[in-house]
């Protein structure tokens, strides 16, 4: 079935520095991926959407500098946390759907902790 | 906006059955899913349901839609303790998916 990867699973980073996630589908052709956050005991929250080649449709309340996004082959999307702050600390969840995938199959999350 | 409903816990005893419950208010929705998230993980599908069918069943797994009163249900027999977890209900229209907040299944034994 379809495999949707994420790296890293855990990342802890100074507060002002960059995070980059990585989203790959490993046996199809994701021509759109969704990039979610998690809070503690909540549910998922759609940040953005990606069309690969094309520039991400963010959420309201999502901030597109904070947040870039980048879908640039139909295997790889990455999201950059940009000058991370603690607030930012979350689990980050990444899905994605397109030939050769029936439903939307999500990776398994990265959690982002930021000092 | 359009929402996925859901209890927020349930608690049975091992071996008996769980049904978890979800509502939904988007009439046009096409598939309606069930996925499981284990602590610390990702999100694992479990089952999905075409808008057309009423019900589906998969081992253990029964997913029962009533389309009328937009009701989903999970129901999962001879629940064990590894099948405590968080279960999200969502409902999608193409692409476009909406997420219930999640019921939180304690299996005791």
């Amino acid at each position: 079935g379809a495999v949707v990867s994420q790296h890293p699973s855990w990342v802890i980073c100074k507060s002002g520095t960059s995070v980059k996630i990585e989203c790959r589908s490993l046996d199809f052709q994701a021509t759109t991926m969704f990039w979610y956050r998690q809070f503690p005991k909540q549910s998922l929250m759609l940040m953005a959407t990606s069309n690969e080649g094309s520039k991400a449709t963010y959420e309201q309340g999502v901030e597109k500098d904070k947040f870039l996004i980048n879908h640039a082959s139909l295997t790889l999307s990455t999201l950059t946390v940009t000058s991370a702050h603690p607030e930012d600390s979350s689990f980050y969840i990444c899905s994605a759907t397109g030939f050769g995938a029936n439903v939307l199959t999500f990776g398994a999350g990265s959690r982002l902790t930021v000092l | 906006g359009e929402d996925v409903e859901q209890s927020l816990f349930l608690s049975v005893r091992e071996g008996d059955s769980s049904v978890i419950n979800c509502t939904y208010t988007d009439s046009s929705s096409t598939y309606l899913y069930w996925y499981k998230q284990e602590p610390g993980a990702g999100l694992q599908l479990l089952t999905y349901i075409f808008s057309n069918m009423d019900m589906k069943q998969d081992q253990r797994l029964t997913v029962l839609l009533n389309k009328k009163d937009k009701h989903l249900s999970l129901r999962i027999a001879d629940t064990q303790t590894g099948d405590s977890a968080i279960y999200f209900c969502a409902e999608s229209e193409n692409n476009d998916m909406r997420f219930g907040a999640g019921t939180r299944l304690t299996v005791k034994p």
